[in-house]
């Protein structure tokens, strides 16, 4: 099946710099790859997702890239703000005939100080 | 609309006992899949159901098992509780419309056994 590998587990940036998380899945059939932020007693939430046959996604501060040839991918925080600090999480999954199976990284535990 | 529900938000149970969660997923959406959430593993996938059928399972032993009901509704039990169960346990439903995959999650139950 399908194992996907996080990294960093924990990471600290001053506010205002960037932060990247990257992640590599095994299964070369995999054609979909959201990211989720969760706070502190919260819910995950996506925060940005990206298809297979796109190489790259923005959206404001957050950017998440795709190499599908080496099986990586990864977020990207620029301008980093307090509430940033959460734990994300990446994930993969084959989308076929509307399965659903997503399988989430280990996640990262984000920390941003003021 | 409403987000997804989960209930009960908090259970402490003993060795040994079962249990039954429940989830409602967001009014339309056919696809409700389960996670057991803990700090060492984060998020793994236990199941997914679709139109009472389940379609994708984990690797947990077979003491995990849910059903779906005819208006998308959702439990899983447990058997024979182990200390190891302790957990949040997170659902998630779909609604596959438009190509969209992605999951909107609940708030959890957090499941202690002592």
């Amino acid at each position: 099946g399908e194992n996907v590998e996080q990294h960093p587990s924990t990471l600290s940036v001053q506010e205002g710099d960037s932060a990247v998380i990257k992640c590599t899945y095994s299964d070369s059939a995999s054609n979909y790859f959201p990211w989720y932020k969760q706070e502190l007693g919260k819910r995950p939430q996506l925060i940005i997702d990206i298809r297979s046959n796109v190489g790259e996604k923005k959206d404001q501060r957050i950017a998440v890239t795709l190499n599908k040839t080496a099986k990586h991918f990864s977020l990207h925080i620029t301008e980093t703000q307090p509430e940033d600090s959460a734990v994300y999480f990446c994930a993969a999954s084959i989308r076929s005939g509307g399965n659903e199976k997503l399988t989430f990284g280990t996640g990262t535990r984000l920390t941003i100080i003021p | 609309k409403a987000g997804v529900t989960q209930t009960p938000r908090y259970l402490i149970k003993t060795r040994g006992q079962q249990v039954t969660l429940s989830c409602s997923p967001i009014s339309g959406h056919r696809s409700v899949s389960w996670y057991q959430q803990t700090p060492g593993q984060g998020l793994q996938f236990l199941f997914e159901y679709f139109s009472e059928t389940q379609r994708n399972k984990g690797n947990f032993p077979g003491r995990f098992s849910g059903r779906q009901f005819s208006n998308s509704r959702s439990e899983m039990n447990v058997s024979t509780l182990e200390l190891g169960d302790s957990a949040l346990y997170l659902c998630a439903s779909t609604g596959l419309a438009g190509g969209s995959n992605e999951q909107f999650f609940g708030p959890g139950t957090r499941l202690t056994v002592l």
